[in-house]
């Protein structure tokens, strides 16, 4: 399957401080991506669907001020957590797919665990 | 809201044994079911999905059931192998297209030697 990279895979921070997670697909153009929050013992929960060049739709609950999403290129997505907090702390998970626009071919990244003091 | 529910958090089965893996779900409204395998430090790789037209899917070792009266599904893998050893997502979409996949928690499988 096509192949989908998040950078950094592990971050800690200190509270009120802002975090910037790259998604990048390295072999195929992503048309949609999405960014999906998993806390422990819990679901995946999606937070955003973006498309490339438009604005980010959120997920009802989901801050869309705190959790800035830009999908600027058909290969990259960036999630920036905005004065995090302990509660923020969680396991950060992108995945996109490309034109078929279905879900068998919608590939995952490694996740990026964000761990706020 | 959790729509999609996977009760059992771990799994353990012997090598060569059937492991079995289950997942309910409330929506009505799915209609196609996809399980997904993540190994650690990986992100979710799809597995083996199934439409709600169906009852069964196979590939290779891998097999799919659904019971939409029951709003059950199941992933069955026989004969199990220590590689099969990972964290199985079921998800579920109203359609095949779409931005509404909803997951489960996860279950832990370990195949043991």
């Amino acid at each position: 399957g096509a192949v989908v990279s998040q950078h950094p895979s592990r971050v800690i921070c200190k509270s009120g401080t802002s975090v910037k997670i790259e998604c990048r697909s390295l072999d195929f153009q992503a048309t949609t991506m999405f960014w999906y929050r998993q806390f422990p013992k819990q679901s995946l929960m999606l937070m955003a669907t973006s498309n490339e060049g438009s604005k980010a739709t959120y997920e009802q609950g989901v801050e869309k001020d705190k959790f800035l999403i830009n999908h600027a290129s058909l290969t990259l997505s960036t999630l920036t957590v905005t004065s995090a907090h302990p509660e923020d702390s969680s396991f950060y998970i992108c995945s996109a797919r490309g034109n078929s626009g279905t879900y068998n071919e919608q590939f995952f990244g490694p996740g990026t665990r964000l761990t706020v003091l | 809201d959790q729509q999609v529910k996977q009760n059992s958090p771990s799994l353990s089965v012997q090598e060569g044994r059937i492991s079995i893996l289950n997942c309910d779900y409330t929506n009505s409204m799915f209609d196609y079911f996809l399980w997904y395998k993540k190994y650690p430090a990986e992100g979710p790789t799809f597995l083996i999905s199934i439409s709600s037209i169906k009852d069964k899917n196979e590939d290779g070792r891998f097999t799919v059931f659904l019971n939409k009266s029951a709003k059950h599904l199941s992933l069955h893998i026989v004969p199990s192998q220590p590689g099969d050893s990972a964290v199985y997502f079921c998800a579920a979409s109203p359609l095949i297209i779409g931005n509404d996949m909803r997951f489960g928690a996860g279950t832990r499988l370990t195949v043991k030697p």
